[in-house]
Parts: C-alpha cells; sequence; structure tokens
C-alpha cells in the first residue's frame, strides 16, 4: 500500500493569487494524477503528472491554470493560478503503479477556497 | 468511452440491515471497476476492485460486489450496515487498460440510522 500526504490540508486564497500544492507519497509510483472535486460533485481528473516531462492535462485543463512538476517519483506539484472563486474545490493526488501495482491510493485533498 | 452511473444519489438503511449501492458501467472493453469511500473529511480509500477475475469480488470491511457483463452491473453490497459505514461511496471505472485514469461516478451517499 501507500500513504499519500497533502500539503496544506486547507486554505483560504484571495482572487488572483496563485497556491502550490504539495503531494508526498511513501513508496515510489510509476504515475501520479491529480484530480478537482468541485463542492457537492464528483472527482474529475486534471492531468497526469509524469516524471521528468511536462504534464498531460486532460480536457479543459491547462499548463497555465495548473501548472504541474514532478521531480521524482515520490512527489509532485500542483499550482492553481490566477484563482477565482469558480477554482474553490477540493485537490486531490493520487498515485499508481511501481511498488504499489495496480491499485491508485489518495492523498487526504487539499481544501481551496477562494474569495 | 468509459463511464458509470451510479443510480441513487442517497440511500438511507437501519443499522444492521442489508447495504445495497447501485452501479451501472458503459465500457467498449473489458472494464476494470472500482469502489471508493469518503469520509467525511477524510481521503478516499479503495474497498474493492474488479479486473476480470472472479466475478464476485470481495473488499474490506464486509463489503463485496459481483460483476455482471450481461446486466452492465458493478453494485456493491453488504449483509449488516454499521454506524461507521455512513460515508459517501464511489463507483469508478478505468478508462485505459492499465488502471491508471479513472472515472468517477457521482456518488451515493449512504446514511445508516440506529
Amino acid at each position: 500500500s501507500a500513504v499519500i500526504s497533502q500539503k496544506p490540508s486547507r486554505d483560504i486564497c484571495q482572487r488572483g493569487t496563485s497556491l502550490t500544492i504539495q503531494c508526498q507519497v511513501d513508496s515510489q509510483v510509476t504515475m501520479m494524477f491529480w484530480y478537482r472535486q468541485q463542492p457537492g460533485q464528483s472527482l474529475t481528473l486534471i492531468a497526469t503528472a509524469n516524471q521528468g516531462s511536462e504534464a498531460t492535462y486532460e480536457s479543459g485543463f491547462v499548463i497555465d491554470k495548473f501548472p504541474i512538476s514532478r521531480p521524482n517519483l515520490t512527489f509532485s506539484t500542483l499550482t492553481v493560478s490566477n484563482m477565482s472563486p469558480e477554482d474553490s474545490s477540493i485537490y486531490l493526488c493520487s498515485g499508481s503503479g511501481g511498488e504499489v501495482m495496480d491499485t491508485q491510493y489518495f492523498g487526504p485533498g487539499t481544501r481551496l477556497t477562494v474569495l | 468511452a468509459q463511464s458509470v452511473t451510479q443510480l441513487d444519489s442517497h440511500v438511507s438503511v437501519s443499522e444492521g440491515t442489508p447495504v445495497l449501492l447501485r452501479c451501472n458501467y458503459s465500457s467498449s472493453y473489458s472494464p476494470s471497476l472500482f469502489w471508493y469511500v469518503q469520509h467525511p473529511n477524510k481521503g478516499l480509500q479503495l474497498l474493492l476492485k474488479y479486473t476480470s477475475a472472479a466475478t464476485l469480488v470481495k473488499g474490506i470491511n464486509g463489503f463485496e460486489a459481483e460483476f455482471k457483463k450481461s446486466e452492465t452491473s458493478f453494485h456493491l453490497t453488504k449483509p449488516s450496515a454499521h454506524m461507521s459505514d455512513a460515508a459517501e461511496y464511489f463507483c469508478v471505472v478505468s478508462r485505459d487498460t492499465g488502471f491508471q485514469k479513472l472515472v468517477f461516478g457521482t456518488g451515493t451517499r449512504l446514511l445508516v440510522s440506529p
């Protein structure tokens, strides 16, 4: 199994600012992903964080808005840029592959409120 | 394209009675299916997964699910509900054959009354 931690657990931000969320896995995983869960809704995949190369974004999500880094097999960051109230969501990271095989484990999420 | 439909947004049961959470899937190939649970202010936890082995899958905390290809269903059941089962449950299908890109259903909130 894998334990995934995220920092911060929650934050309240002003519109127009940016927030970087960190995701740390206690095992080496092949794949890392970032999801968004808007209030009262299900999870939507934002992007796949690729080690050593640019992230792969899903339809409707762009790098300028959600830049992602993945410097190694256990760590990734997601930045929410130029925030607006519509970005208020829970952001979750997950990891799979490698030492944890085909099961995808999730972090506890970062609850973001944009005023 | 792969998708899942959770047929109930809310399910209410009494403690000690059976639980049934319904999920139908759509997939252009043999799917990998999962059930995840999300407790309030907690992360997602994998309950069980189906990956083309046995059609009856047993998970943690007494939950199980049966893959029925003829009905395109993957319903989650538990013989006897416990108060601690109250949570949001997500039926999930893998968008690719490597179990990587997941597509989540809209979720079913399970309420358990004493």
